[in-house]
């Protein structure tokens, strides 16, 4: 089945760039999402990205989809501490189940 | 505002005690899941519905069952709680378009 791998801790200082990165294996993935989980909190969707598409910039975020490579990074400029959380990639295939496979979860710590 | 509401943040039960968890979306989505999150493990899919009346086994269905009557009501039932069910769980919903899932804010149980 479908494997998504994120790395499990990212620091960064505030004010500067962070990407997080996700790799996926199934090449049929249609559907690229990145969700936010703050602390104590449900998972929010932030945004995502359909593979026919290379990028999407919304404000701060920018997606950038490698499909030759099935590798997906969030970029977040100008990082502050509320980006303080867990970032989930996911992704799923057109049709069939509805059920996305998610990573395990990237913890972006921001320091002053 | 669209929303997925979970009846309770945290809850603390007694081992084989029988346990109901409610998850109601406002949102007229045909799909709803429940999941469960632990630390290292990442989100595990426990039961989804596509339907009223309709469930389906996720991944770990086991010492679970679900309920789903009404559209917008999806209950997870612990029959007999044991401590290995302490967790976060989380339920969520979704159109099945190219949307992703809207979750609810999480219920942290305790099975003590």
């Amino acid at each position: 089945g479908e494997d998504v791998e994120q790395s499990l801790f990212l620091s960064v200082r505030e004010g500067d760039s962070s990407v997080i990165n996700c790799t996926y294996t199934d090449s049929s993935s249609t559907y690229l999402y990145w969700y936010k989980q703050e602390p104590g909190a449900g998972l929010q969707l932030l945004t995502y990205i359909f593979s026919n598409m290379d990028m999407k910039q919304d404000q701060r975020l920018t997606v950038l989809l490698n499909k030759k490579d099935k590798h997906l990074s969030l970029r977040i400029a100008d990082t502050q501490t509320g980006d303080s959380a867990i970032y989930f990639c996911a992704v799923r295939a057109s049709g069939g189940s509805y059920i996305p496979t998610f990573g395990r979860g990237t913890s972006l710590i921001v320091h002053p | 505002d669209v929303k997925v509401t979970q009846s309770s943040r945290y809850l603390v039960k007694r081992t084989g005690e029988k346990v109901f968890l409610e998850c109601v979306q406002d949102m007229d989505h045909e799909n709803m899941f429940w999941y469960r999150q632990d630390p290292g493990l990442g989100l595990r899919l426990i039961y989804f519905s596509y339907d009223v009346k309709m469930k389906e086994k996720g991944d770990i269905p086991e010492g679970y069952s679900v309920s789903r009557e009404k559209k917008e009501r999806f209950s997870l039932i612990l029959e007999s709680a044991s401590t290995n069910q302490t967790s976060m769980y989380l339920c969520a919903s979704s159109s099945g378009g190219a949307g992703g899932y809207t979750f609810g804010s999480g219920t942290r149980l305790t099975v003590v």
